[in-house]
Formats: C-alpha cells, structure tokens, sequence
C-alpha cells in the first residue's frame, strides 16, 4: 500500500519568517494530494490541495509543489504569522483512500 | 452550510465497557471515513463506506470494533470491551464521492478508557 513519510516532525520559525514541510510518497499511483491544518483539540481543515496533472498551486500565503518524477511534495508558508502555529497533515491518495503523514508540529514565535 | 458534526464531543468510560461513537456526515455526500488519531499522531484509517456498496473494514484494528451506515447517512463507530489502547480521538470526514475529492473532517470525539 501507499507509505507516506513527512519531514520534519517539528518546525519552529520567527514570525514573518518562512516555513517548509516536505512529504514523499511511494506509490506511483497516487493522484491527489491535499494538506491540512489540525487546531488543538479540532478536526484537520483543508488549507490546500494540488492533483497530479499540475505541479505548482499558490493561494495567498501558501503553496505547494509536486514533482511525480522524484514523488515528493512540499508546503511552503511565507509570512508565518502566530496563529499559523498547528499541525499540519500531508496525504496522498491512491485507490480512493487518503494515506496521511506523520503530521508537522509548527510554531511561530511571534 | 452545516460541517461534519460527531458527538459526543468526550467519552470517559470504564474498562470493558462498550461504547458508541456518532457521525453525522454533510449532507449529500456519498462517502463516509472513520480515523484514529492517538495523542500527537497521524490519522490511522479504520472503515470507509460508500454509497450501498459493503465498507471497506481493512483498517479496523480488532474485531471489538465496528460500524454501521444507516440509510446512507448518519454513521455508529461501536467498540466493544474497550481497553485503555483505545483511548485516542475518533475523527469521522465525509466526501462527496469516492477517490480524489476533498474529505471534510469532523471535530472528532476524544475517548478515554479507564
């Protein structure tokens, strides 16, 4: 089945700084790819989604890029602000299932 | 419109006890995830439902643990003669259909088993 690994597992970074989270995936298989953003004690949200046919989206302050060939892809948030600070989940879906990763803790210190 | 809602939003239960988690999906949406999230991990899959077809139950760490569908809504996670490996946050998400479409999570219920 698909394995989905998320680095790093904890990101500090100053307010106004930018911050990375990258994931890879092994099934060659997987069509779509979205990120959430996990609140203390709330369910994931959708801050983002990119499907296999493009290799770049933006919406504001976030991005991410997908690379099929390498099978690896990455969140990108420029102008952190405090309340960025939260988990954040990669997936991949392969077979009408969504494998996550391990899940980013990221704090923004202001 | 209305999100995914569960209830109830805390369990608190004994060991050996059984108990039963609720899910209320969006309205029409066809497909139906329950997940595990224990303290500071990621989301392990347990049951998928889709439409009438039969859940896909691959995830369902034991047979103390099942789900039911009804009327292609509203969704019951049972777990019998819980034990303290249980205790983790049950997420439920639904989607408008299978496979690539955004799956929208609920606010989880948190179990604690005694």
């Amino acid at each position: 089945g698909e394995n989905v690994e998320q680095h790093p597992s904890t990101l500090s970074v100053q307010e106004g700084d930018s911050a990375v989270i990258k994931c890879t995936y092994s099934d060659s298989a997987s069509n779509y790819f979205p990120w959430y953003k996990q609140e203390l004690g709330k369910g994931p949200q959708l801050i983002i989604d990119i499907r296999s046919n493009v290799g770049e989206k933006k919406d504001q302050r976030i991005a991410v890029t997908l690379n099929k060939t390498a099978k690896h892809f990455s969140l990108h948030i420029t102008e952190t602000q405090p309340e960025d600070s939260a988990v954040y989940f990669c997936a991949a879906s392969t077979d009408n299932m969504l494998t996550f990763g391990g899940g980013t803790r990221l704090m923004v210190k202001p | 419109g209305a999100g995914v809602s569960q209830s109830p939003s805390n369990k608190v239960t004994e060991k050996g006890k059984d108990v039963e988690l609720r899910c209320d999906p969006i309205s029409g949406h066809t497909a139906l995830y329950w997940y595990r999230q224990s303290l500071g991990q990621g989301l392990e899959f347990l049951i998928y439902f889709q439409g009438n077809s039969a859940p896909d139950k691959s995830g369902l760490p034991s047979d103390r643990f099942s789900a039911e569908r009804t009327g292609g809504s509203v969704s019951t996670l049972t777990i019998q003669r819980t034990q303290q490996e249980d205790s983790a946050v049950y997420l439920c998400a639904s989607s408008p259909s299978r496979g690539r479409d955004t799956q929208y999570f609920g606010p989880g219920t948190r179990l604690t088993v005694l």
